[in-house]
Order: C-alpha cells, then structure tokens, then sequence
C-alpha cells in the first residue's frame, strides 16, 4: 500500500528557533494534510493543501504541496513551547469513496524555553 | 467549532469481551471514519463510512470489527471478540466532501 516517510522522527530545539519537518511518497496524492498532536488527544488538523505547488501559512505555520503532488513540507517560524507535540503529515486521494488518510510516522517536536 | 465527541474517553476490558466504541460526528459531515493508534506508532486507518454502508475498510478491519450508524447523530466501532492487539487508542472522524478531517479526542481502549 501507499507509505509515507516522514522526517525528520524528533527534533529538539530551542524556544524561537525555525523548524521545519517534510513527508515524501513513491506515490501521488491530491491533497496533503499537516495534523498535530498532543498527548492523550486526537490529531487536530493544522493545515489542508490542496493543489500541486501551493503554499499555505496558518499564523506562524507554512506547509507547501510539492510539484510533483509526492511531497510536502511544514516550516513552524519562532517556535514557542507550546509547539511541542507529535506533527503528522498526511495523504489523501479523493475518489468516489471519499477516500482514506495516509499517516506519516510523525516527527515529536520538542522545544526547550 | 464543530467537534467530533467520543466516548468513552478509556475502556478497559477483558479479552474476548465485546465492546462498543461511540462518536458523535459533525452534524453536517456526510463521511465517517475510525482509526486506530497504537502506543507510539502512527494514525491507521480502519474504515470509512458513507450513505449508511461501509465505503472503505482496511485488512485490520476483519469480521471482528463492525460499524453502525444506529441513528441520526452516532457512529460506532464494535469489537466482537477483543484480543490483547486490540489495546490502541481509537478515533473517530468525519469529513464533509473534499475537505480534511476532523477527529474526536479517542478513546483508549486497554484489552487486559
């Protein structure tokens, strides 16, 4: 089946350093999706894409649709502590049935004050 | 915000008991889902739903696992007979046409 290899698989950074993480695929999706998640909850969606080439930001996030619909990237600008969390990327391919998401493995931010 | 409501939020249970797992989707989504999370592993996904049928399963989805839309407003996972695999967190979710999910908080579900 289709896989999604995310990475970086953690990061440790400092409070206002930039981080940036990205998901690629052997196979093409047309629509990218970026969830986070924290401990204990379900992912919570940050950002939807959906057309090859696009860039989004939602505040201090930025994930753009990679050209060739095989990736995706999500920058976080200034990260604050809150921002820790596990960020999964995800694939999706519409079709009459609507489709299921693809999970990447997830990349866990840590973020140090 | 709309949200996806689940409950309960931790079951616990014997092996070969049957339970039930409760979501409560947006009231406008049209397409439902569950997923299944191991401890530290990635989201899978298990089965969508659409015009009261099964769309879409996965091969985790086997005849253990049913779904059903009893009603209007909830979605259910059934396990028929859990085995200690079984333990993961579950999540619900549901989608309007070409838009990205929106998920419940899960449940846990421990198998002892």
């Amino acid at each position: 089946g289709q896989q999604l290899n995310q990475s970086p698989q953690s990061m440790f950074i400092q409070e206002g350093e930039d981080v940036s993480m990205n998901c690629t695929s052997s196979s093409i999706f047309n629509t990218w999706l970026w969830y986070k998640q924290d401990p204990g909850e379900g992912p919570v969606l940050l950002i939807a894409l959906y057309k090859a080439g696009e860039l989004t930001s939602n505040g201090r996030l930025t994930a753009q649709f990679g050209i060739t619909r095989k990736d995706s990237f999500l920058n976080i600008s200034a990260s604050i502590p809150s921002d820790v969390g596990i960020y999964f990327c995800a694939g999706l391919n519409y079709g009459g049935s609507q489709g299921n998401l693809i999970f990447g493995k997830g990349t866990k931010l840590s973020v140090k004050p | 915000e709309p949200e996806v409501t689940q409950t309960p939020s931790h079951q616990v249970t014997q092996m070969g008991q049957e339970v039930i797992l409760r979501c409560v989707p947006i009231s406008n989504h049209l397409y439902f889902y569950w997923y299944r999370q191991i401890l530290g592993q990635k989201v899978e996904f298990l089965v969508s739903f659409y015009n009261n049928e099964i769309s879409e399963k996965s091969e985790i989805f086997d005849d253990q696992f049913s779904v059903e839309r009893p009603d209007g407003s909830n979605f259910t996972l059934k396990i028929r007979s859990t085995k200690l695999e079984d333990s993961a967190m579950y999540f619900c979710a549901s989608s309007r046409v070409n838009h990205g999910y929106t998920f419940g908080s899960g449940t846990r579900l421990t198998v002892v």
